[in-house]
């Protein structure tokens, strides 16, 4: 699995959008990037995944960029409740998170405040 | 809609004391995983299980144990409770059928060694 850059920390002003970059320039033809991200002391939450074209659902959007080096996860109207660390994961798509891959899946993301 | 359940959420421990966490799925996944999560880190995997009955080593698995009796229940055994294994464990689960392997995880057990 590919390896992922991004920013520790960002901050965004409610209602406003929250735009969280991801790098990961060495993303394979068959590898997804998917979006967690974890609220304070809970367990990490499912946000999207796409392949290569861009994505859409009730929390957010996905923006992948034509070459898949990078993406960009939106939040169109970022609310105090979407401060969080959120973190990107590029995979093959599929159940099977263990072996030596494991280890590679949860970085240290990146730290969102949304701020009144 | 339980999704992932982990008991207890909290527990403090002597070292040296064992104890075992619980992760419950009503979801009929196949796979299921523990995390641990430390300050300012990420998760690691701890041990995973690929259907009921197997098991195998994730990234830091020394010092715990497991077992997938039941396709909907997944142990995480400590057997002699040591302070570095203070952290906030996390479960998760996903199944084979559809979907693309997206993660469902419990809220929490944050175990405290002394």
């Amino acid at each position: 699995d590919a390896k992922t850059t991004q920013p520790p920390s960002m901050d965004c002003a409610e209602g406003r959008a929250a735009n969280l970059p991801c790098n990961h320039s060495t993303i394979s033809g068959n590898e997804y990037v998917y979006w967690y991200r974890q609220i304070h002391s809970q367990g990490p939450q499912y946000i999207i995944h796409g392949l290569k074209n861009n994505e859409t659902n009730e929390m957010a959007s996905l923006i992948i960029t034509e070459d898949r080096k990078s993406s960009t996860l939106i939040l169109p109207h970022a609310t105090l409740r979407d401060t969080a660390v959120y973190y990107c994961i590029v995979r093959v798509p599929g159940p099977n998170y263990g072996g030596s891959q494991g280890n590679l899946i949860f970085g240290k993301g990146t730290k969102l405040s949304v701020k009144p | 809609n339980a999704g992932v359940t982990q008991t207890p959420k909290f527990r403090v421990l002597k070292t040296g004391q064992s104890m075992t966490l619980l992760c419950a799925q009503d979801m009929n996944h196949e796979y299921m995983y523990w995390y641990r999560q430390d300050p300012g880190m990420g998760l690691r995997l701890i041990h995973y299980s690929v259907g009921e009955g197997t098991t195998a080593k994730g990234e830091v698995p020394d010092g715990y144990n497991v077992s997938r009796l039941k396709k909907q229940n997944f142990l995480l055994g400590l057997e002699s409770a040591a302070p570095s294994q203070t952290s906030v464990y996390f479960c998760a689960s996903t199944g084979l059928a559809g979907g693309y392997g997206e993660l469902f995880f419990g809220e929490g057990s944050r175990l405290t060694v002394l």
